[in-house]
């Protein structure tokens, strides 16, 4: 069966400071990976997705970037972290050319 | 673009109550529907989806039927569990391109009281 890890699982950094948020899916190959963010009572907005190894779509302009350095490895990096990127980041993958998302368990980042 | 509009949260019902939460979707094609339920400090699970018009999609006693006169998709429930607390978020998947992404709602927080 498949699954899928993120970590950290809590984070609390000081603005200015980097960030690496790693992703890994387990149990299956070539899967399309997304990064969503979900600010304090919002809703999830799609940061980045991927469909292939070094292929990487952004939705947003924002400081924050995304690598796909191996096939079921998802990476989310900021160079330099502002207050407003604090939030719960999740993963997911689909199968390709399926909707249907499976979700990991998040990080929540805390930007001091 | 595409986009979804849900129920504004909070929603308190008392255990064995009828729970209805109103989604409605605008999208320029022929969409898949899903709720998706978030327990506290938890990412998202799938609850249920349909994926064309007429469709019923239904999970641990959650229904919604995909309405495509009203652009609809509200999910219900006939008797709801304290167990049943948490976020509810309707999101459609675009069904063109590779990367099917999800557009999610903005989220209803339902707390269910004993």
């Amino acid at each position: 069966s498949q699954t899928i890890h993120q970590w950290p699982a809590t984070l609390v950094q000081p603005v200015g400071s980097p960030l690496s948020l790693e992703c890994t899916v387990e149990g299956t190959s070539n899967p399309n990976l997304y990064w969503y963010r979900q600010a304090a009572g919002r809703g999830l907005q799609l940061l980045f997705y991927s469909v292939g190894i070094g292929q990487i779509s952004s939705e947003v302009p924002q400081n924050l970037s995304a690598s796909r350095p191996q096939d079921r490895q998802f990476i989310l990096s900021s160079k330099k972290l502002l207050l407003s990127d604090s939030g719960f980041y999740l993963c997911a993958w689909s199968p390709p050319g399926v909707s249907t998302g499976y979700f990991g368990p998040g990080t929540r980042l805390t930007v001091l | 673009g595409d986009s979804v509009t849900q129920m504004e949260g909070p929603v308190t019902l008392s255990e064995e109550a009828f729970l209805t939460i109103n989604c409605t979707y605008t999208a320029t094609g022929y969409p898949s529907l899903f709720w998706y339920v978030q327990y506290p400090g938890e990412g998202l699970q799938l609850l249920l989806k349909a994926t064309k018009a007429d469709d019923k999609g239904s999970n641990k006693g959650f229904e919604a039927t995909y309405r495509k006169e009203t652009t609809s998709f509200h999910l219900e429930k006939g008797s709801v569990q304290v167990s049943d607390s948490a976020v509810y978020f309707c999101a459609l998947s675009d069904q063109s391109g590779s990367a099917r992404q999800l557009t999610f709602g903005s989220g209803t927080q339902l707390t269910v009281l004993p």
